[in-house]
């Protein structure tokens, strides 16, 4: 049974430049969380989707980032004009899930971002 | 201040010796995850609880919901158990787990 997939696993590209991270959810889990990771900060939740709905997007930095999930199975975060302070380890975790419900979150392998 | 404090930050133990993670949370929870993350990994969800206690094979995690806390335990710890011990929690009103930022563990033969 496939797990959460994410691509690519590591990104070296130079500021300004559009990045997407990509994420397949396990089949038939219908909320879908984007988190982004650093030494300062920890785990940080950036969006909710929950049926393909952006339900919270409070956790997106600025108006460089978006997300997008067009059907139930891919979902994309963008960063355009990309910084370095961008650097982190994204990572996209899906879960069986309603709200407030006790599903345990799978995560993917993350995507390891690096702005130079 | 972060609603979820682990304890200790860092911790170096010899392969064998039993190892207690701490994790302190200051809203009402719904869940509570204990998450593992090896170097350069991803991350594997170990536990979820709500209430008592759990075990999966050497791994113990125990709740105390009046005095929200909980513990991590390694029975007979071994040098693959090295990785970053992570505590989060669900609160009642909210569906993304809130982190802890994570405890760094070396076990050394």
């Amino acid at each position: 049974d496939a797990g959460v997939i994410q691509s690519p696993r590591h990104e070296v590209t130079e500021m300004g430049q559009e990045v997407t991270l990509r994420c397949k959810p396990i089949s038939g889990h219908n909320s879908l969380f984007w988190y982004r990771q650093t030494m300062m900060r920890g785990l940080e939740l950036l969006i909710y989707f929950n049926n393909n709905v952006p339900i919270d997007d409070s956790g997106m930095p600025e108006d460089r980032f978006s997300a997008k999930m067009p059907n139930a199975s891919f979902s994309t975060l963008k960063i355009q004009p990309s910084e370095p302070r961008d650097s982190a380890v994204y990572f996209c975790a899906s879960s069986l899930d309603i709200p407030y419900s006790n599903q345990p979150q799978h995560f993917g392998d993350g995507t390891r971002l690096s702005i130079l | 201040k972060n609603e979820v404090e682990q304890s200790p930050q860092n911790l170096t133990a010899q392969e064998g010796e039993f190892i207690t993670i701490n994790c302190s949370y200051s809203v009402g929870i719904s869940a509570l995850h204990w998450l593992q993350q090896h170097p350069g990994g991803g991350i594997v969800s170990l536990f979820m609880l709500s209430s008592g206690k759990k075990k999966h094979g050497r791994l113990i995690a125990t709740i105390n919901i009046q005095e929200k806390h909980s513990s991590l335990h390694i029975t007979a710890s071994h040098p693959r158990d090295s990785a970053v011990y992570i505590c989060a929690v669900l609160s009642n009103s909210g569906y993304a787990l809130n982190f802890g930022k994570g405890t760094s563990l070396l076990v050394t033969p």
